[in-house]
């Protein structure tokens, strides 16, 4: 199916494991993005890449860790879960050519 | 740093009803302002952008507003439906950095 896919979408973990959050799209779309929703703060970006081994860091990159070895992925990994990375995890993309993301349906992560 | 403020946090009307969402940002390279919706369990969407050179953008239902001289837009739902139960985000994007930086959401309740 064409789009952007996100998994899991369900995933409990305990403080200080290691947990790697996939992102897929399938528009070859230069930019990928990485979001957390927490209540409150809204949409906070994490990491974001522009193309193929170029990443940035966001507003908040702070335990997190991210690569992109080829366009259609971008794995975010949390090295050492702690409580506080509670939240639900957003991917997204977009074309160089206009500003619209298109996100995933979100990864829903609980650390315990 | 907060770089766009969203108020309300919720808001509650009656069918027919027209609420008013209200940013501001503080960057003035922002040359991209659009609005997000989101239903319970999906990803952001995007409802609506403008972009400075423009005071108003109507698209069916969905108008916004820009000031630029104050640094602020607003999005106004005419004719809200509960269908239109949703939380709705702001955001702004300096186009030449690709990240799109979001305010903090307005969960909005339209009652039948």
């Amino acid at each position: 199916d064409a789009g952007i896919t996100q998994s899991p979408r369900y995933k409990i973990t305990e403080t200080g494991r290691q947990v790697t959050l996939m992102c897929h799209q399938t528009w070859s779309h230069s930019y990928m993005f990485w979001y957390r929703q927490d209540l409150g703060h809204g949409l906070r970006l994490i990491y974001y890449s522009a193309a193929a081994d170029i990443t940035d860091k966001g507003e908040v990159p702070d335990g997190y860790v991210v690569s992109r070895s080829k366009t259609e992925n971008f794995p975010l990994t949390l090295e050492s879960a702690t409580r506080s990375q509670t939240s639900v995890y957003f991917c997204a993309s977009r074309t160089d050519y206009t500003g619209e993301l298109f996100f995933g349906e979100g990864s829903r992560l609980t650390v315990l | 740093q907060q770089q766009v403020k969203q108020s309300p946090q919720s808001l509650i009307v009656q069918k027919g009803g027209i609420p008013i969402i209200n940013c501001a940002y503080e960057n003035t390279a922002f040359d991209y302002f659009p609005w997000y919706q989101q239903f319970p369990g999906k990803g952001p969407a995007l409802l609506i952008a403008i972009r400075p050179d423009v005071s108003e953008k109507k698209e069916g239902r969905f108008t916004i507003s820009f000031n630029k001289s104050a640094k602020q837009f607003s999005l106004h739902i005419m004719d809200s439906q509960p269908g239109d139960s949703a939380t709705y985000f702001c955001a702004a994007l300096r186009g030449n950095t690709g990240k799109l930086i979001f305010g903090q959401g307005t969960t909005l309740q339209v009652k039948p």
